[in-house]
C-alpha cells in the first residue's frame, strides 16, 4: 500500500495563476480532507469529503475547490493564487468508524 | 468558533517524563487527539481520547477530563528522535472534523 500520495512536492505559481493538487489514497478510506499548515502554525481543515460526490467546507474554503468523484482521488483546485495561500498542503484520509487520519507527505506552495 | 490552547515550546533532557497540556472551547466535541509532526515531516497520529481517563500507548499516554475541557500527552523515557512537534486536535461532530491546535515544539537535549 502506498497510502496517501500527494503531487507534486514542491511548487511555485504566480500570482493569479491556477493549479490542481492531487491527492490518492489505496487504503478505501471513505472520508477525505484537505489541510493547510502556515509556518509554526497548526493544520486547518479547508475541505473534507465523507464519500465520493459528497464535499463540506472547512475553517478556511475561500480561494479553494474540491471534488471527489472516485474514492481514491480528491483534487484541491485553486483558481486565482494569492500570496496569502503560500503554505504546505496535507491531504489526509481514515475510515469513517476511525479517529485515525493518514496523512499524505504534503505539497509545499509558494505564491509569487 | 473552535479554541485550543497548547504551550508552543517544551524543553526537556533525555530520559526524562515530559506533559504537553491542551486546553479547548469548542461546541459539539467528541474527543481529543495527539499527532507527532517532525520538521519537514507529515503528522502521524498517537493517540485518541473519547471518554475521559487515561489512555497508554508504550512510552506514550493520553489524558482527557471532559469536565475540565483539558487534556495532555505524557511521554516517558524520552529519546532524542522524540524531538518534534506535537498537535493536540479536536474531534467535532459525527464526520471525523478535527481543529487543531498550534502545536508544541518538544525539544530533547542529551
Amino acid at each position: 500500500n502506498a497510502g496517501v500520495t500527494q503531487t507534486p512536492k514542491f511548487r511555485i505559481l504566480k500570482i493569479g495563476q491556477s493549479m490542481t493538487l492531487q491527492c490518492t489514497q489505496d487504503m478505501n478510506h471513505n472520508y477525505m480532507y484537505w489541510y493547510r499548515q502556515d509556518p509554526g502554525m497548526g493544520l486547518k481543515l479547508i475541505y473534507y469529503s465523507v464519500g465520493a460526490g459528497i464535499t463540506d467546507k472547512g475553517e478556511v474554503p475561500n480561494g479553494y475547490n474540491v471534488s471527489r468523484s472516485t474514492t481514491e482521488d480528491f483534487p484541491l483546485r485553486l483558481e486565482l493564487a494569492a500570496p496569502s495561500q503560500t503554505s504546505v498542503y496535507f491531504c489526509a484520509s481514515s475510515f469513517p468508524e476511525e479517529e485515525t487520519q493518514y496523512f499524505g507527505p504534503g505539497t509545499r506552495l509558494l505564491v509569487l | 468558533g473552535q479554541s485550543l490552547e497548547q504551550p508552543s515550546e517544551v524543553t526537556a533532557v533525555e530520559g526524562a517524563i515530559v506533559q504537553i497540556n491542551c486546553t479547548y472551547q469548542t461546541s459539539g466535541f467528541y474527543g481529543l487527539s495527539w499527532y507527532q509532526q517532525h520538521d519537514g515531516g507529515a503528522p502521524t497520529f498517537l493517540s485518541y481520547n473519547g471518554l475521559d481517563g487515561l489512555e497508554e500507548t508504550g512510552r506514550f499516554s493520553s489524558f482527557l477530563s471532559r469536565s475540565d475541557s483539558y487534556g495532555y500527552l505524557l511521554l516517558q523515557e524520552l529519546q532524542m528522535k522524540d524531538s518534534a512537534s506535537y498537535f493536540c486536535a479536536v474531534k467535532v461532530g459525527n464526520f471525523n472534523k478535527f481543529y487543531f491546535g498550534s502545536g508544541t515544539k518538544l525539544n530533547v537535549k542529551p
